[in-house]
């Protein structure tokens, strides 16, 4: 079983659209997060939920949305999409105490037309 | 805030050669994790290794090892016996002790191997 696994692994899509990438774990763990690598692969955080709380907030336009249903699931929905929002988003989980490495999903190529 | 910095974005091995790849990074806090990641292109984020900032010892894993030099905020990685399976971006990252702040990446290092 995939222990992070987030779908789609390809997004193609033009822009103004409304889109969402899933991502679910099975680790147990108790903190989900969202990762934007841009083209120059420069990994940065997005927002990170800790039991259905959202706890960081990076300044990320209001387009995106984390949605959570449970600890197991954090969502990321993205509306009006932008040319700029071509990215890979990836979606992590680990454990809130100690520095418990973290795991990533395999990540989503989000390609806006 | 913290910042991570690895100053080196791209280096070359030969196979079966050690290389080093630099890491430093600014932070206030005592207590904080330090970690290696590999990115092949697969895309997959891959943990190498993991270094706690409150313990003195470098960290280990097989032919990858760590100088963590706390009092001049370093972190490198050493790769012994280079292999091909060992070409990918390696990002060193941060996080807080405590709390479950998300990592704070440097910008890659991209590793090449040649045969």
């Amino acid at each position: 079983d995939t222990a992070v696994s987030q779908t789609p692994k390809y997004l193609v899509t033009q822009m103004g659209n409304d889109k969402s990438i899933k991502c679910e774990q099975n680790l147990g763990h108790d903190t989900m997060y969202w990762y934007k690598q841009d083209s120059k692969k420069f990994l940065k955080i997005m927002f990170s939920y800790n039991n259905k709380e959202l706890i960081i907030n990076e300044t990320v336009p209001n387009r995106f949305s984390p949605k959570s249903p449970d600890k197991a699931h954090l969502n990321l929905h993205i509306n009006s999409l932008e040319l700029g929002d071509s990215a890979v988003y990836f979606c992590a989980s680990s454990p809130v105490t100690g520095g418990g490495g973290y795991t990533f999903g395999s990540g989503t190529r989000l390609t806006v037309v | 805030a913290q910042t991570v910095t690895q100053s080196q974005p791209e280096m070359s091995v030969q196979e079966a050669e050690t290389v080093t790849l630099s890491c430093t990074y600014d932070t206030s806090e005592s207590d904080y994790y330090l970690f290696w990641y590999k990115q092949p292109p697969s895309r997959q984020m891959i943990l190498v290794i993991r270094q706690e900032a409150y313990k003195q010892q470098n960290a280990t894993e097989n032919r990858f090892s760590v100088n963590f030099q706390k009092a001049a905020k370093s972190f490198s990685l050493k790769i012994s016996d280079s292999q091909l399976g060992d070409a990918a971006m390696y990002f060193c990252a941060y996080k807080p002790g405590g709390g479950a702040d998300g990592l704070t990446f440097g910008k890659g290092t991209h590793l090449i191997i040649q045969p």
